[in-house]
């Protein structure tokens, strides 16, 4: 089976421009995370849906939005590029539960200019 | 409110000599504890991971973690490191507080470094 599939890899934005990050899940897996990993640290979380139905939120502000479709996958919408927005931007999966082990993607390396 | 302490944040072992990752974790309630890998420009890889079961947990690569409640630690081991084991390694919990997200919370990261 395929594994978490991030797309694009890599973008170049400009400051103050839009983006929209796409995520697709783990077959059967209907839960999606959204997390952010800037050089040199350790992912932190902005996202969790289930069911399309937005679960939890980390501390991000307001111009970091992101949905779930009917299949399960998910886009992560940034708006008002900050040149501190550059980072990694992981997407995770799993089943449903809480309790299960989240399955990562590869990632998409944005880079704001 | 639940957090991983990874206590080095560079380690370096000559191949085939024994690794140990050190992670200390603070929760209010039974914690969940992982630990993954992050080789250069790839996603996360999950090594292993605790959920209340046997305190000595196996993972892939010959890699292992204890959990120690008395510590609050869960230490990542192997025997003996390869060169393929370097990389950046996360000590994670997951939030099982009240919201019950299940969010992943990741510590600051340790690189190990594998010399030949």
């Amino acid at each position: 089976d395929a594994g978490v599939t991030q797309s694009p890899t890599h973008l170049i934005k400009t400051r103050g421009q839009q983006v929209t990050l796409r995520c697709s899940p783990i077959s059967g897996h209907k839960s999606v995370s959204w997390y952010q990993q800037v050089l040199g640290q350790g992912p932190q979380f902005i996202f969790q849906y289930y069911e399309k139905e937005e679960r939890g939120r980390g501390n991000f502000p307001d111009r970091f939005s992101a949905r779930q479709f009917p299949n399960y996958s998910s886009e992560l919408n940034v708006n008002a590029l900050l040149l501190g927005d550059s980072a990694l931007y992981l997407c995770a999966s799993r089943t449903g539960t809480s309790t299960d082990t989240q399955y990562f993607g590869p990632g998409t390396r944005l880079t704001v200019l | 409110a639940q957090s991983v302490t990874q206590l080095d944040s560079h380690v370096s072992v000559s191949e085939g000599t024994p690794v140990l990752l050190r992670c200390n974790y603070s929760s209010s309630y039974s914690p969940s504890l992982f630990w993954y890998v992050q080789h250069p420009n790839k996603g996360l890889q999950l090594l292993l991971k605790y959920t209340s079961a046997a305190t000595l947990v196996k993972g892939i690569n010959g890699f292992e973690a204890e959990f120690k409640k008395s510590e609050t630690s869960f230490h990542l081991t192997k025997p003996s490191a390869h060169m393929s084991d370097a990389a950046e390694y996360f000590c994670v919990v997951s939030d099982r507080g009240s919201s019950n997200t299940g969010k992943l919370i990741f510590g600051q990261g340790t690189t190990l470094q594998v010399k030949p």
